[in-house]
């Protein structure tokens, strides 16, 4: 079946500095799409980013990434964190004959510090 | 306003009861979906409705039955609960089924359940 594979656990990273959440994923599906959610505490999954076109950037609220279809991959990236930004971060994959589901990635948590 | 309600917010129930999760959105979205999140496992793909017929069904369970009473709804009764089925539940809806680019899921607040 089809499946994401994340950054694991907690990245802790100094305010300023750049962000790299890796994500790549499995599935026979040659047209799938990719997306990255974003969770803050005590929150539900907002939407940050997502993309079904191949090496195309795409971008929202500073961050960015690209999907490579040759590499499966789907990693998330800012120039520089803030301390807002930390949360925990899903990618997630829509690729079946209906699309009837989101298959999300265990989740990467990022702390940004001063 | 909030465009999709879950109620309630936090749920306390013993081993063995039944309790149901409410879900709707006021987004004019015609598929819905549950989404479960524990410590244990990430958010988990539980049920998918479109224009109130199952399209997918996830859950090895059949303690977990979705109920679509109208079209803006999609509730989860949950039978026989165990300490395993805490949890957060998030509904979430999109447009269409996600067969189109702008078919994103937006998620509902949760409810957070928890099973002594």
């Amino acid at each position: 079946g089809d499946s994401v594979t994340q950054t694991e656990g907690l990245v802790t990273l100094t305010e300023g500095l750049p962000v790299m959440l890796n994500c790549t994923y499995q599935t026979i599906y040659s047209n799938p799409f990719l997306f990255w959610y974003v969770q803050h505490l005590n929150e539900s999954p907002r939407l940050l980013l997502k993309s079904f076109t191949d090496n195309k950037r795409t971008e929202h609220q500073g961050f960015h990434a690209t999907l490579h279809k040759s590499s499966s991959s789907f990693h998330l990236q800012k120039s520089s964190a803030q301390l807002s930004d930390s949360a925990l971060y899903y990618c997630a994959l829509s690729a079946s004959s209906s699309f009837s589901k989101l298959v999300f990635g265990q989740g990467t948590s990022l702390s940004v510090v001063p | 306003d909030p465009k999709i309600i879950q109620k309630p917010k936090y749920l306390v129930a013993v081993t063995g009861s039944e309790k149901i999760l409410i879900c709707e959105q006021y987004l004019g979205h015609n598929a819905m979906y549950w989404y479960r999140q524990s410590a244990k496992k990430p958010l988990e793909f539980m049920f998918s409705y479109s224009y109130q017929k199952l399209m997918d069904n996830q859950t090895a369970s059949s303690r977990f039955q979705p109920q679509s009473s109208k079209k803006n709804h999609l509730d989860l009764q949950i039978t026989a609960l165990k300490p395993d089925d805490s949890a957060t539940y998030f509904c979430a809806s999109s447009q269409e089924m996600g067969r189109d680019w702008e078919d994103t899921q937006y998620f509902g607040p949760g409810t957070r359940l928890l099973v002594l």
